[in-house]
């Protein structure tokens, strides 16, 4: 089985561009994550999205959007890039509906490191 | 606020056990989650904790106490490939919102 897919793998921003990080989940997971991993430090919580819908908004300005389409793929979008924006987005699926029913863990992408210069 | 701790870097010798500790204060719990990560890679699950106690998986073994706010992973026989990051992260919410600590590097030497 495929893992998680994350395309691209590698991104080269200049400050104030946009992107768009996409994301297809492990057959059968309906929950996709995401988060930003800063060089050195643990992974931080930007997204939750089930079956379309967001469940959880981790603590990252309005520049940060995402939105899963009807076949649990996802798409995370960031505007008005700034250098603090350069890290490694990885994406994560689980079959964890997102409101607490029980504990899957998550399985993550290889992520897609952006550098905004 | 949340807040998990644990140490930034450990070294250990081939064959040797080590330990990696790490401590939270969170607004709820609903379970602690160890992943490993390669340096350039995904982080991969390890092993999930929501009840006091061990667990053991293999050469891996993880323990909870959730009056302490404290977790320990346990890697015994270390081998050349268990090099990598250890990150603790604990879920304090509903569904699988996870807050991380900083990772534990490991670096086993011959």
């Amino acid at each position: 089985d495929a893992g998680v897919t994350q395309s691209p793998t590698h991104l080269i921003k200049t400050r104030g561009q946009h992107v768009t990080l996409r994301c297809s989940p492990i057959s059968g997971h309906k929950s996709v994550s995401w988060y930003q991993q800063v060089l050195g430090q643990g992974p931080q919580f930007i997204f939750q999205y089930y079956e379309k819908e967001e469940r959880g908004r981790g603590n990252f300005p309005d520049r940060f959007s995402a939105r899963q389409f009807p076949n649990y793929s996802s798409e995370l979008n960031v505007n008005a890039l700034l250098l603090g924006d350069s890290a490694l987005y990885l994406c994560a699926s689980s079959t964890d509906r997102g409101q607490g029913g029980h504990n899957s863990p998550l399985h993550f992408g290889n992520g897609t490191r952006l550098t905004v210069t | 606020g949340q807040n998990i701790d644990q140490p930034t870097e450990m070294t250990a010798t081939e064959g040797a056990i080590v330990q990696i500790n790490c401590t939270y204060q969170t607004s709820g719990f609903n379970g602690l989650f160890w992943y490993q990560q390669h340096a350039g890679e995904a982080p991969t699950f390890l092993s999930y904790n929501v009840l006091d106690g061990l667990e053991e998986k293999g050469r891996f073994s993880s323990f909870l106490s959730r009056s302490k706010g404290y977790s320990y992973l346990l890697l015994k026989e270390l081998q050349m490939k268990d090099s990598a990051s250890y990150l603790c992260a604990v879920n304090s919410a509903a569904g699988n919102k996870l807050t991380f600590g900083g990772g534990t590097r490991v670096l086993v030497k011959p």
